[in-house]
């Protein structure tokens, strides 16, 4: 079946280190998104990627880093520099243009130790 | 800035019941609309897109509503079992390409 893999699904982060969450769909999808979603808020957008090698900053994307070297995958990075990181990550994939609608992994959800 | 309001406050009703959801956005028009349903720890799923140039779409027990005079959508389910109880969330076409803008969602509880 085609869809959208997040993995780990639960994450601690120390201090001072970097974390990467993954992501890797089979849809054949060119769009992928990083989503944040705390509590009470909608779904805000950290990076997202049109197509392979290329990736826009969303609106929070401080703190955050991602590449895009194969269509199935699309890593993010939480740094150090991200001071508030606790928080439910989903990431998602759509094809070509924003009217497409979006099909989304069952997240991570990543906790400061 | 744009702005989406979802109800805050979760929506009980008996089941068998119609459930109507709101969706309000504000200092925008978007040329398009998303309903998704979220459940407990899981990433939502897509159910119903309706553009501004139609009234209403409907899919099964689904029917969603664009009033581009009231900027407002609503979401409704028709003989609605235990099985909808979920999170709805509203998300209007963003400002640029690849974006959608997200309601922070309303909590359906479908009481048996």
């Amino acid at each position: 079946d085609g869809g959208i893999t997040q993995s780990p699904k639960y994450l601690f982060r120390k201090e001072g280190q970097n974390v990467t969450l993954s992501c890797e769909q089979n849809l054949n999808h060119d769009a992928m998104y990083w989503y944040r979603q705390d509590p009470g808020q909608g779904l805000r957008l950290i990076y997202y990627s049109q197509i392979v090698n290329d990736f826009q900053k969303g609106d929070i994307a401080e703190g955050y880093s991602v590449s895009r070297e194969k269509k199935e995958s699309f890593p993010l990075t939480v740094t150090s520099a991200q001071k508030n990181p606790t928080a439910f990550y989903l990431c998602a994939s759509s094809s070509q243009g924003s009217i497409q609608p979006q099909h989304f992994g069952d997240g991570t959800r990543l906790s400061i130790l | 800035s744009q702005k989406i309001e979802q109800n805050s406050e979760a929506l009980n009703i008996q089941e068998g019941k119609t459930a109507t959801l709101t969706c309000n956005y504000t200092n925008y028009s978007p040329a398009y609309l998303q309903w998704y349903r979220q459940d407990p720890g899981r990433g939502p799923v897509f159910l119903l897109l309706i553009r501004e140039n139609e009234k209403e779409k409907r899919k099964e027990r689904l029917k969603v509503t664009f009033d581009t005079t009231l900027k407002q959508s609503l979401f409704h389910i028709t003989a609605s079992q235990p099985a909808d109880s979920a999170t709805y969330l509203c998300a209007p076409e963003g400002r640029s390409n690849y974006q959608l803008i997200w309601g922070a969602g309303t909590k359906l509880i479908i009481k048996p």
